[in-house]
């Protein structure tokens, strides 16, 4: 399975937009790439799915260059309640889902 | 609320016991997916059910195994525990058979095995 890297962790104040980067360099043909967000003792919750170009929905950007070796989350005008673990994922029909280390992000006041 | 339900939510056993961890995925969903979550091995895909049958398997001991029942309810199975197998275990819901869509997550059972 393809792996993801990611940063261990980010710091970021409030109202500033973040951006965390997402490696896959082997990332197959039929992958798609998931976000995913979790707080402590919590359940991951999606966050944004994509497969190239750009998605957007109401809480966060998704880009995706042409060549899909990595990925890039926006968060825009993050607050307090965004410090979490975020994870990228890869997502195949085989229905195997691998989740990276993750990325730890911290938003100070 | 995901609208999955994990029971139980804590369980505290020992060392060579079984337990059984039991989901009910979302209204609908086909698919439901274990992970374990311990603190030095992150988030870890163990297997996946869709529809009764078994569609993907990672990384899942021996001694721990899962089924899906008619009702499409799910349960994993842990047994001759070691203490290495106190963690967070995820069950997951999603509509279609693979995982391109979203994954809908349960608040977890913890499990402690002393």
């Amino acid at each position: 399975l393809a792996k993801t890297t990611q940063p261990i962790s980010m710091d970021s104040y409030e109202g500033q937009e973040v951006n965390i980067t997402c490696s896959h360099n082997n990332i197959a043909t039929n992958d798609y790439i998931t976000w995913y967000q979790q707080f402590p003792s919590q359940g991951p919750r999606f966050i944004i799915q994509g497969y190239k170009t750009k998605v957007t929905n109401e809480v966060a950007s998704l880009f995706i260059p042409a060549d899909r070796k990595s990925s890039t989350l926006s968060l825009p005008r993050v607050s307090l309640s965004d410090t979490a673990v975020y994870y990228c994922l890869l997502s195949t029909n085989a229905g195997k889902s691998t989740f990276g280390d993750g990325t730890t992000l911290t938003v100070k006041p | 609320d995901s609208g999955v339900t994990q029971t139980p939510k804590h369980l505290i056993t020992a060392t060579g016991q079984r337990v059984t961890l039991r989901c009910s995925p979302r209204s609908g969903d086909l698919s439901v997916y274990w992970y374990q979550q311990s603190l030095d091995q992150g988030l870890q895909f163990l297997i996946q059910y869709y529809n009764g049958e078994e569609r993907a398997k990672g990384n899942i001991l021996e001694r721990f195994s899962a089924q899906q029942f008619p009702d499409l309810h799910s349960e994993l199975n842990l047994s001759s525990l070691e203490l290495g197998d106190s963690a967070l275990y995820f069950c997951a819901s999603g509509r279609i058979v693979g995982d391109t869509g979203e994954l809908f997550f349960g608040e977890g059972s913890r499990l402690t095995v002393l």
